[in-house]
């Protein structure tokens, strides 16, 4: 079935770092791709999501690539802030069925001053 | 757009009671709703997808009877957790798809209960 592997945490970055989340996929066909933050307390909010092989969803400095050929979607910024801080999950739902929505294990980021 | 809301954001209950949380779109037409319970520390875990206006359909493990589902508009899902135990507290989000299958979920903001 459809999984969804996402680098363990916790990470923690000096403010400025460069930050990556591996995050892999197994599942048939093409699903679509989807980084979500979660801050202490809420619920998530979707960060940047890809649909379909070779898109790169961006969103606030983060980005990540949707690569077909690795079944990956690692999540990259550049330079990361305190208010960065956040636990980050990697999602995908399978092709045509929004309803099939599996989840990494989710990554906390600390990001210090 | 697409902004989905939970009530309360919190709750505080004994055990043996009942407590609904309710899951709200706010500005779109949900046909499908979904929740989800979070472990600290952990990731999602589905528990049930409802359609409005029939049964909700639950995952593997999941209780029916303990966590009742009510889809009864396009805009209004309730999760209710009768005879609450200290096991039953966690985090509940939910999330609202407009079509079910065919459009991305939007997530509420969560619902932290705790049980004692």
């Amino acid at each position: 079935g459809n999984s969804v592997t996402q680098m363990e945490g916790p990470v923690t970055l000096s403010e400025e770092a460069f930050l990556t989340i591996n995050c892999t996929y197994t599942a048939t066909g093409y699903p679509s791709l989807f980084w979500y933050v979660q801050y202490p307390g809420e619920g998530l909010q979707l960060l940047l999501k890809a649909t379909k092989a070779d898109d790169k969803g961006s969103n606030k400095g983060f980005e990540a690539t949707y690569r077909k050929e690795t079944t990956s979607f690692h999540l990259e910024k550049g330079s990361v802030q305190v208010s960065d801080s956040a636990v980050y999950f990697c999602a995908l739902s399978a092709q045509y069925n929004n309803n099939d929505m599996r989840f990494g294990a989710g990554t906390r980021l600390t990001v210090k001053p | 757009g697409a902004v989905v809301s939970q009530h309360p954001s919190w709750v505080i209950c004994k055990s043996g009671t009942s407590v609904k949380i309710e899951c709200r779109s706010l500005d779109f037409q949900a046909t499908t709703m979904f929740w989800y319970r979070q472990f600290p520390k952990q990731s999602l875990m589905l528990m049930a997808t409802s359609n409005e206006g029939s049964k909700a359909t639950y995952e593997q493990g999941v209780e029916k009877d303990k966590f009742l589902i009510n889809h009864a508009s396009l805009t209004l899902s309730t999760l209710t957790v009768t005879s609450a135990h200290p096991e039953d507290s966690s985090f509940y989000i939910c999330s609202a798809s407009r079509l079910a299958g065919r459009y991305e979920q939007y997530f509420g903001p969560g619902t932290r209960l705790t049980v004692t």
